[in-house]
């Protein structure tokens, strides 16, 4: 299966400040097809994974244009321009390429 | 509106069956894949299940193969996941989510399986 290795697990941030959030996968994402699989989810406290970002830098609709998602290949990062009080919570990357589908292990993002 | 309902989830023996439910609305149902994610309680996301969009394709977890079966009824716009030699460690809340683009879209409010003596 592919291993998704996301660091760092907990990232205090100030508000106003960026953020970034980095996750390695243990094979290439790239599909026979050519796309990347990679996704990126936000999960508040006590709410439902929302989806943020689809194939490595895609916002997907409603998703405010301060998340951003880049890389390739094994590494992939999303940023966060700027936190926000309603950026707190979980943040996991999923790789849809191959089977199983795998998460990273989630990453904790808290206001300073 | 896009909009998935779960249900069926319930406290259960270790051996036990459950069988849980999600109701989609909103969508051309029979367009799309569809998958279960479960997330037990104080941990992460993990991905389960996946039917393709006429049901022919199926893929697993697994750990949970041969013990779930994942389906769907595309005339009732519905998906579920037949759950049985249910295990203390399938305790978790269950996700269905619609797929697009390699990853659940939209996903529902979950339900709780909790499987326990």
């Amino acid at each position: 299966d592919v291993v998704m290795t996301q660091s760092p697990l907990s990232l205090p941030v100030t508000l106003g400040q960026p953020a970034s959030i980095s996750c390695k996968s243990s094979q290439s994402l790239v599909h026979s097809g050519g796309n990347t699989y990679l996704s990126w989810f936000q999960q508040r406290p006590g709410q439902s994974p929302r989806r943020l970002i689809y194939k490595v830098s895609n916002r997907d609709s409603g998703v405010p244009d301060r998340f951003s998602g880049s890389g390739s290949g094994t590494d992939f990062t999303l940023k966060i321009s700027r936190v926000e009080t309603e950026d707190v919570g979980f943040y996991y990357c999923l790789q849809g390429t191959h089977w199983p589908k795998t998460f990273g292990q989630g990453t904790k993002v808290e206001i300073k | 509106e896009e909009q998935l309902v779960e249900s069926g989830g319930n406290l259960v023996q270790p051996g036990g069956s459950l069988r849980l439910s999600c109701a989609a609305s909103g969508f051309t149902f029979r367009n799309y894949w569809m998958s279960w994610v479960r997330q037990a309680p104080g941990k992460g996301l993990e991905w389960v299940a996946i039917i393709n969009d006429d049901g022919g394709k199926k893929y697993y977890l697994d750990s949970v193969k041969g013990r779930f079966t994942i389906s769907r009824d595309n005339a009732k716009s519905s998906l579920h996941l037949q759950m049985d030699s249910l295990r203390v460690e399938d305790t978790a809340v269950y996700y269905c989510g619609r797929e697009e683009y390699g990853g659940p879209d939209y996903w529902g409010q979950g339900t709780l399986v909790t499987v326990s003596s």
